[in-house]
């Protein structure tokens, strides 16, 4: 699986929107981008994922560039809740099923 | 549903001691993955089943590290001898064999300590 670059931190007022950067320079074409998060003390959990168009849900939006090397996640009106680790993850999208975690963007929200 | 449950929360143990961790996915489910987390090493895979068959322990850090699924709704990891270095906090996960989406739910996990 290709490997993935996040910045180690974050910091996002409460209310703004909160852009999450991935840089995954050698993915290949038939592996999608995921997204994880995990809140302190607690099991990580999914937050969206994506192949190469732009995806929406009740969570928030993965942004991915045309070229597929970078993407970005999208909390588009960031509460204290939001304050977790988040994990972006390429994988191919077979049944080995494996998740590679990395160190990923450890994002703060401050009211 | 009640989600992935795992027990114990937390276990505490001295070194040399066997130590079995527990965790029941979700009903339905084909995939059973067990991780560890620590600060120096983040998340790491340890071993995962598909209907109940171990599929990849690649994982698994050494014998004395074993996992087991008697069944399709259990699935324990133990450690015999357990030492310091074992401590961590062991995450369960299940998903769906599904074609598309395999999104992964993960328990709330057990925090290991060796002392």
């Amino acid at each position: 699986d290709a490997k993935t670059t996040q910045p180690p931190s974050m910091d996002c007022a409460e209310g703004r929107a909160a852009n999450l950067p991935c840089n995954h320079s050698t993915i290949s074409g038939n592996e999608y981008v995921y997204w994880y998060r995990q809140i302190h003390s607690q099991g990580p959990q999914y937050i969206i994922h994506g192949l190469k168009n732009n995806e929406t849900n009740e969570m928030a939006s993965l942004i991915i560039t045309e070229d597929r090397k970078s993407s970005t996640l999208i909390l588009p009106h960031a509460t204290l809740r939001d304050t977790a680790v988040y994990y972006c993850i390429v994988r191919v999208q077979h049944n080995t099923d494996k998740l590679i975690f990395g160190t990923g963007t450890r994002l703060q929200v401050f009211p | 549903d009640a989600g992935v449950i795992q027990s114990p929360r937390h276990e505490v143990t001295e070194m040399g001691q066997e130590v079995t961790l527990r965790c029941k996915p979700i009903s339905g489910h084909d995939y059973l993955f067990w991780y560890r987390q620590t600060m120096m090493r983040g998340l790491e895979l340890l071993i995962y089943f598909n209907n109940n068959v171990p599929i990849d322990d690649s994982g698994m850090p050494e014998d004395r590290f074993s996992a087991k699924m008697p069944n399709a709704s259990f699935s324990t990891l133990k450690i015999q001898p357990s030492e310091p270095r074992d401590s961590a906090v062991y995450f369960c996960a299940s998903s769906l064999d599904g074609v598309n989406y395999n999104e992964q739910f993960f328990g709330p996990g057990t925090r290991l300590t060796v002392l």
